[in-house]
């Protein structure tokens, strides 16, 4: 069984780029959810998606947007990024029905990509 | 204020004491509520889950829940040097987003030998 995958580890962008994380879920789940964690903080909701669709969003503008693709795999993709994009960011999978309330439970993390914006 | 609140710490204990870590939530339609340890520069990994009210207990880990006090905790008996982390809380909400984990901003943990 193969945990959560994310890549790039680390990167360093300037303000106005744009990136892309992509992430593996593990093995079983079909649910993906991005976090962002800034230092010294907890982590915060980005969004989630179920079945290819966003199923739920935090408060972060339309800059930040994503996809899944049929593998359960997910991308997170920032535009214009600001100095206060800096942050690790983390990508969980779990197993949902797509339900409210479900697909919360039991996250497995991956090991995060650390943006760097200059 | 924050929806998720704990005290930032550190928490220092010493060898084979029992550390308590405590969390207070805003929202009480949450249902579902979790402990993470996050090593420095490591991502979080899920210690405890909780959902009901009373004690929870696994090996020298204690979750306890008192929904009616919006407050949960957990307990770490027999502190090791190795439990040294940040310790965070997470709710299970259910009103805007639907299945978003709330983090508190994480408390941490210093076991010292």
């Amino acid at each position: 069984e193969t945990g959560v995958t994310q890549s790039p580890t680390h990167l360093i962008k300037t303000r106005g780029q744009q990136v892309t994380l992509r992430c593996s879920s593990q093995s079983g789940h079909n649910t993906v959810s991005w976090y962002q964690q800034a230092l010294g903080q907890g982590p915060q909701f980005i969004f989630q998606y179920y079945r290819e669709e966003e199923n739920g969003r935090g408060n972060f503008p339309p800059r930040f947007s994503g996809l899944q693709f049929p593998n359960y795999s997910s991308e997170l993709n920032v535009n214009a990024l600001e100095l206060d994009d800096s942050a690790l960011y983390l990508c969980a999978s779990s197993f949902g029905t797509g339900q409210i309330g479900s697909g919360a439970n039991v996250l497995t993390f991956g090991a995060g990509s650390r943006l760097t914006v200059l | 204020q924050k929806e998720v609140e704990q005290n930032s710490g550190p928490l220092s204990v010493p060898e084979g004491a029992i550390a308590s870590l405590n969390c207070t939530y805003s929202d009480r339609g949450s249902q579902s509520f979790f402990w993470y340890r996050q090593y420095s520069g490591k991502s979080p990994e899920l210690i405890m889950s909780i959902y009901s009210n009373g004690d929870k207990e696994d090996g020298r880990f204690t979750a306890q829940l008192n929904k009616a006090s919006q407050y949960v905790s957990l307990l770490i008996r027999d502190s090791q040097p190795s439990d040294s982390a940040t310790y965070l809380c997470a709710v299970n909400s259910l009103n805007n987003a639907g299945n978003m984990l709330t983090f508190g901003g994480g408390t941490r943990l210093m076991v010292k030998p």
